[in-house]
């Protein structure tokens, strides 16, 4: 089944504590991205990826790393997470072409506390 | 820079009943369209795009855009709403930054259909 998996689904931490992100997807998908999802404010993307090695910032970028050392994962990195990155945290794959959809994981709830 | 609006924050619409969750976008040159759909706990499920062509698209679950560009508009319709449709819509446009690949999405419309 073609599908975008990410983990994990909830996570509560505390701030200053690293944490990771797991994106992965089975499509063979060239172009990956993240997105934060804030009530009233709809999706923002944070970063993405058109290749392996290749990623770019989003628009809200700040306090967030990335890497694509394979072409299937896309892990996102908080270094030093803040309560401000309290929020629903979206994967979405696409094969690379502006023509077709993408395909978005379940999403991630992060808690900072 | 383009952008793109929901005006309505919520629907509510009785089963059975049409609906109608508005969107209005701004970009520059021609708009590459999409309508997606989240259920409580889960992503966001594609439902139909606007590439070009026919101004009525149909998509996934009973679900039809109409692409307007005199008033660059993407409204999504249903004949006949289900209880079942009570999810949360977001309207997007393709970005031209990341290839292409980007999208720029609204705020989101929360869509109550009510039995």
């Amino acid at each position: 089944e073609a599908q975008v998996t990410q983990n994990p689904r909830y996570l509560i931490t505390v701030t200053g504590k690293k944490l990771t992100v797991t994106c992965s997807q089975n499509m063979n998908h060239e172009y990956m991205s993240w997105y934060r999802q804030d009530p009233g404010l709809g999706l923002r993307q944070i970063y993405y990826s058109m290749n392996v090695e290749v990623t770019d910032k989003g628009d809200v970028p700040e306090g967030y790393k990335v890497s694509r050392k394979e072409k299937r994962n896309f892990p996102l990195i908080l270094e030093s997470p803040s309560p401000n990155q309290t929020s629903l945290y979206f994967c979405a794959s696409s094969p690379g072409t502006p023509l077709t959809e993408a395909f978005f994981g379940q999403g991630t709830r992060l808690t900072v506390v | 820079a383009q952008s793109v609006a929901q005006p309505e924050d919520q629907v509510n619409v009785a089963e059975g009943n049409p609906l109608t969750v508005k969107c209005t976008y701004s970009v520059s040159g021609n708009p590459y369209l999409f309508w997606y759909v989240q259920y409580p706990n889960r992503g966001l499920q594609f439902l139909l795009k606007y590439i070009t062509g026919d101004n009525l698209v149909k998509g996934s679950y009973g679900f039809e855009a109409e692409f307007n560009k005199s008033q660059t508009s993407f409204h999504l319709k249903k004949p006949s709403a289900l209880v079942s449709d009570s999810a949360l819509y977001f309207c997007a446009v393709r970005d031209r930054k990341g290839y292409g690949q980007n999208f720029v999405f609204g705020p989101g419309t929360r869509l109550s259909v009510l039995p």
